[in-house]
C-alpha cells in the first residue's frame, strides 16, 4: 500500500511569489492535514480538509489556502511568500467516520520550502 | 482549547539507560493522546496512542505512555536506550469532538551516548 505521497520534495521561492504544494493521501483515507515544521516551533497546525471540505483551519494569514479535490488529494498555496515562510511543510492523512478522528495520523516526509 | 507542553527540547541519555520525554496535555473534555516519532529527513510515525481506554499504553519499540489524568501528564519511557532511539519525539493531543484538530507540540531531540 503507498504511503502519503508529497510534491515536490524541494522548493525554492523569492520571497513574493506562490508556491503550491501537493498532497496524496492513503487509499481509503479522507482526511488531510497540513502542518509547518520551523525551525524550534515544532509542527504548527494549518489546514484541515476531510470530504472536499476545509474543516478547520490555524492561526495563519489568508494567504495560506489550500483545497482538497474529489480523489481526497489535496493542495496547499502559499502566496505573498516571506523569508519566514522557510520551513518544511508536512502533509498527513488519516480516516474519519462516525464523525470522530482515531486521530492517527500518516505522514509524508514533507516538502522543504525556502524562500530567498 | 487543547494544548501540550514538551518538558526539554533536548534530552540525553546513555545507552541501556531508561528514557523518559515528558508531556503535559491541557484539554477541556477527556482527550486523545500520542506520541509521534521523527527520525532525521523523514516525516512523523505514530509510536503509541491512548484513547480512553488503559491508561497505560504500550507502542512500538519498547515505548510505552502513562496517562495520569489527575497529573494532566503523558510521559513517554522506554527501559533501556537503544542507538537506534535517537530521533525527535512529538506529543500531541487530540479533543475527539467536531473540532478534533490535533495539536502537536514542539518535540524533545533525543539524543543516545555510547
Amino acid at each position: 500500500e503507498a504511503g502519503v505521497t508529497q510534491s515536490p520534495t524541494h522548493l525554492i521561492k523569492t520571497r513574493g511569489q506562490q508556491a503550491t504544494l501537493r498532497c496524496s493521501p492513503i487509499s481509503g483515507h479522507t482526511s488531510v492535514y497540513w502542518y509547518q515544521q520551523a525551525l524550534g516551533l515544532g509542527l504548527q497546525f494549518l489546514l484541515w480538509y476531510d470530504e472536499g471540505e476545509e474543516r478547520n483551519r490555524g492561526n495563519f494569514p489568508p494567504r495560506f489556502s489550500g483545497r482538497q479535490f474529489p480523489n481526497y488529494s489535496s493542495e496547499l498555496n502559499v502566496n505573498a511568500l516571506e523569508l519566514e515562510d522557510s520551513a518544511l511543510y508536512l502533509c498527513a492523512s488519516s480516516k474519519y467516520r462516525d464523525g470522530s478522528n482515531t486521530g492517527e495520523l500518516f505522514f509524508g516526509e514533507g516538502s522543504r520550502l525556502t524562500v530567498l | 482549547a487543547q494544548s501540550v507542553t514538551q518538558l526539554g527540547s533536548h534530552v540525553s541519555v546513555s545507552e541501556g539507560a531508561l528514557v523518559l520525554l515528558r508531556c503535559n496535555y491541557s484539554s477541556s473534555v477527556p482527550p486523545y493522546l500520542f506520541w509521534y516519532v521523527q527520525y532525521p529527513n523523514q516525516g512523523l510515525q505514530l509510536l503509541l496512542k491512548y484513547t480512553s481506554a488503559a491508561t497505560l499504553v504500550k507502542g512500538i519499540n519498547g515505548f510505552e505512555a502513562e496517562f495520569k489524568k489527575s497529573e494532566t501528564s503523558f510521559h513517554l519511557t522506554k527501559p533501556s536506550a537503544h542507538m537506534s532511539d535517537a530521533a525527535e519525539y512529538f506529543c500531541a493531543v487530540s479533543d475527539p469532538g467536531r473540532d478534533d484538530k490535533i495539536i502537536f507540540g514542539k518535540g524533545t531531540r533525543l539524543h543516545i551516548l555510547p
